[in-house]
């Protein structure tokens, strides 16, 4: 089973709105990870967390808050966004990160209007 | 500046023929390399994974090719399929950063019957 699930699909939000996206996994995976990925382009990296703790943070703005509140589950909550957030917000998990072979959940579509 | 690079953004090809996808990178602390396949409205799925050490990895109908002296990767599938038709992405590790992979943009490939 290598299933990362992700909740909502999609999701449209108002700039004065606070949302959070869900994205939950039952391998085992130690590691999870935000990704934002806009059309035509490859994933970014927004957020690392290792055995629950955040270990790396690209410079995301404050507007994005990244939570791990146990092993299999990792949330991403959103304030204040602005139109450009609008993307897709992919999770992903690995269970050995040195080799780091990463499995995806299908994502949330968000719009920011 | 773009570490991992695609630079064909699309690929056609008949059905039964070989596909093949470049991918270049130009960091040399890159020492895994994987490609993962994205169908729309999917997250991406690993598809092959190669270590630095080998040139060769093979897994059915997909073979990767690696040359570490030209910085240069390729993706073989034999026989392409209709249903291999999809967004293919690069992907490296950094061996002194190692919970990061960095992707390429991307190759769609269109496996024509």
């Amino acid at each position: 089973d290598t299933e990362v699930t992700q909740t909502p699909k999609h999701l449209v939000m108002g700039m004065t709105n606070k949302k959070s996206l869900k994205c939950e996994q039952h391998m085992g995976h130690r590691a999870m990870y935000w990704y934002k990925q806009k059309a035509k382009k490859p994933p970014e990296l927004m957020f690392v967390y290792s055995y629950e703790k955040l270990s790396i943070n690209e410079s995301v703005p404050s507007r994005f808050s990244p939570e791990c509140p146990n092993s299999s589950l990792l949330n991403l909550h959103l304030h204040a966004l602005q139109p450009e957030d609008s993307a897709l917000y992919l999770c992903a998990s690995t269970h050995d990160l040195a080799k780091n072979i990463q499995y995806f959940g299908a994502g949330t579509r968000l719009s920011v209007l | 500046d773009q570490q991992v690079k695609q630079n064909s953004p699309s690929l056609s090809v008949q059905e039964g023929r070989i596909s093949i996808l470049n991918c270049d990178y130009t960091n040399s602390m890159f020492d895994y390399f994987l490609w993962y396949k994205k169908y729309p409205a999917e997250g991406p799925t690993f598809l092959i994974s190669i270590s630095s050490i080998k040139d060769k990895n093979e897994d059915g109908r997909f073979t990767v090719f690696l040359n570490k002296s030209a910085k240069h990767l390729s993706l073989h599938i034999v026989p392409s399929q209709p249903g291999d038709s999809a967004v293919y992405f690069c992907a490296a590790r950094d061996t002194g950063a190692n919970s990061k992979l960095t992707f390429g943009k991307g190759i769609t490939l269109s496996v024509r019957p």
